[in-house]
């Protein structure tokens, strides 16, 4: 299985803030990577597909980049419904993991 | 509007079973690949199970190998789970999600809650 990791796991960031999210996985997965949004007491919310491609509604402020082992997802500048959780995925082979999330907290 | 709805979550003992039930509307469902994800109380997200579009390929997590059987009937848009010998570390929201990698459409979520 290939196992995804996250870091870090939780960060305390201001509205305005450029915040960056590292995820890297145990094997080569090309670009077989997504992120998703997640915010308390709702579903998951796709905002990559393939490392770095944005999904339709999803503002420009969200950025995806990688390949490989070694992702990454930008968030330029930080606005206050962007306080949630994020995970990242794997999408290159079954079974299908995510990261243990990151949880973006207002500091 | 693309909407899935989930249904069938509740109160079970261990060892007991429950069914699971994800309605699709908006789009045409038996052109999408299926899936179920679940979610711990306060942990990250688990998949759990994939079904192609015509139910012939299906995948599950080895953690419900052997217990869980996932299905769709195309005709009613509905995607089902049937959950047997349940434990306690099954408790969980379970989610529906649409197509086979990218998971681009998720329902709101049902609890199933294994408790004495």
């Amino acid at each position: 299985d290939i196992q995804m990791t996250q870091s870090p796991s939780s960060v305390s960031a201001s509205v305005g803030d450029r915040v960056t999210i590292t995820c890297r996985a145990s094997q080569g997965i090309s670009s077989w990577l997504a992120w998703y949004q997640q915010k308390p007491g709702k579903a998951p919310k796709l905002l990559i597909y393939a490392a770095s491609g944005l999904q339709s509604g999803v503002p420009s402020r969200f950025s995806g980049s990688g390949s490989g082992t070694d992702f990454t997802l930008t968030i330029s500048s930080l606005q206050p419904e962007d306080f949630a959780t994020y995970y990242c995925q794997q999408t290159s082979s079954f079974p299908l993991t995510f990261g243990g999330g990151t949880k973006v907290e207002i500091k | 509007e693309v909407q899935l709805v989930e249904s069938g979550g509740g109160l079970v003992q261990p060892g007991g079973s429950l069914r699971l039930s994800c309605a699709a509307s908006g789009f045409t469902f038996s052109s999408y690949e299926m899936n179920w994800v679940r979610q711990a109380p306060g942990k990250g997200l688990e998949w759990v199970s994939y079904i192609s579009t015509s139910g012939s390929t299906i995948y599950y997590a080895d953690s419900v190998e052997g217990r869980f059987t996932i299905s769709r009937d195309n005709a009613k848009n509905s995607l089902y789970l049937q959950m047997n010998s349940l434990r306690a570390e099954d408790t969980a929201v379970y989610y529906c999600a649409r197509a086979g990698g990218n998971f681009d459409c998720w329902g709101q979520g049902t609890l199933v809650t294994v408790s004495s």
